[in-house]
Formats: structure tokens, sequence, C-alpha cells
């Protein structure tokens, strides 16, 4: 593994299902971040973690959860997935030890909910 | 509420010179990023400022003026391969990055 992965590429999914969107990084980096992009639309943070064990919410986490049990991985769940929620998915880390730092992506999770 | 503008579409011929500008308002300030996305693509990391002025870094250029509430990316000698979205980002005094919706750069022979 170099950087970041992302599991799975794309995915159609029917409304009302359970879906675990995998990220797993191997630079150490203590921070970790979930955005959705959609067209027109920049980049918006859906839940962040700053080290292992902390999650925090971003500016749309409604319908996601997260968890950061170790460093490496920071998996985002849809627990019952609605058409709304249908986007590119981006997963991203950063050293993060003073706050600031350029942030490393991984290639995206296509989302599409039926 | 946090704002960050940067035009959506911009045309430009191969070994020309572009500036795509980003305003921006948020609560806080500790830096602004440029980043570069082609198209199906992760975005990537392109310049960092956060005091005032012009960061070079090959054909790529970044400027800030903080007491504006601005900055530009200036592309030099364009080439093809410079046709991608180019994203401005700003850092908020919680250290979360504040997006813009990105612009989209074509080049033309």
């Amino acid at each position: 593994i170099a950087g970041i992965t992302q599991a799975p590429t794309s995915q159609i999914l029917a409304a009302g299902r359970r879906m675990t969107l995998r990220c797993t990084q191997d630079m150490r980096h203590n921070a970790m971040y979930w955005y959705r992009q959609d067209l027109g639309l920049g980049l918006r943070l859906i839940h962040y973690s700053n080290t292992a064990g902390t999650t925090g919410k971003g500016e749309v986490p409604d319908g996601y959860s997260v968890s950061r049990a170790n460093t490496d991985d920071f998996p985002l769940t849809l627990a019952s997935a609605v058409p709304s929620q249908t986007s590119v998915y981006f997963c991203a880390s950063s050293d993060g030890t003073s706050g600031i730092g350029e942030q490393f992506f991984g290639p995206g999770t296509r989302l599409t909910v039926l | 509420g946090q704002n960050i503008d940067q035009p959506t579409e911009m045309t430009a011929t191969e070994g020309a010179i572009v500036q795509i500008n980003c305003t921006y308002q948020t609560s806080g300030f500790n830096g602004l990023f440029w980043y570069q996305q082609h198209a199906g693509e992760a975005p990537t990391f392109l310049s960092y400022n956060v005091l005032d002025g012009l960061e070079e870094k090959g054909r790529f250029s970044s400027f800030l003026s903080r007491s504006k509430g601005y900055s530009y990316l200036l592309l030099k000698e364009l080439q093809m391969k410079d046709s991608a979205s180019y994203l401005c980002a700003v850092m908020d005094s919680n250290y979360q990055l504040i997006w813009g919706a990105g612009t989209k750069l074509i080049i033309k022979p």
C-alpha cells in the first residue's frame, strides 16, 4: 500500500441498505477526513478524526457515522442509504500534528443510491 | 457564514498564462491551499500560502492578500495536461478546510 486506498471504487446501492466505505492509509498520519464531492459544490466535510480514538462532525454529518479504532483505518458507514447520498466520496489524511498540513486524498468511491 | 468564491470555468491557450482568482470570507484564517483535480481523479496539493505575497513553484505561483481576502493561482507556459479543475481552500480557525467549488480550466491548442 502506498498512500491512501479506498474501497470499493464504485457501488450502486438500493435505498435503505447499509453500506461501509473503507479507507486505509500507510503514512502514519494522525488526522483523517471524509468528504463528499457533488457537481457544482465544493468538497464538503462529513466527519473527521484528529487522532486514533477520536472523531468529530463536519459540515454534513447527518446519515453518516465513522470510527477510528487505529491510526490506519477510517471507515465511513451509511446506516440507511438515501438517494441524496449519491456522490463521490473522498477520504483524506494529513500529518496534522500542528493543525497545518496538506491533505492527501484517496482515489475516491463513486456511490449511486437508487 | 463562510464562503469561498472562484470562477466556474476559464479557457486559455496552450503556451499562454492564466490567473485563477479566489476570494474568501471565513471564520478565522490559518492559510490558503490550492489543489489540482483532473477529471475522475483525486485532488492533489499545489500550494499553501499563510503570509501575504507570492509563492513561486516552477510554472505555478500563488499569491495571497489577507487584508483583501483574496488569492490567485498563476499558471505559466500552459500545457494541455494543465486542463483540470483548480480548487481553492481556506483553513479556518478550527483547522478545517473550507473549499470553493473549483475552477474548470480548459486549455485549447
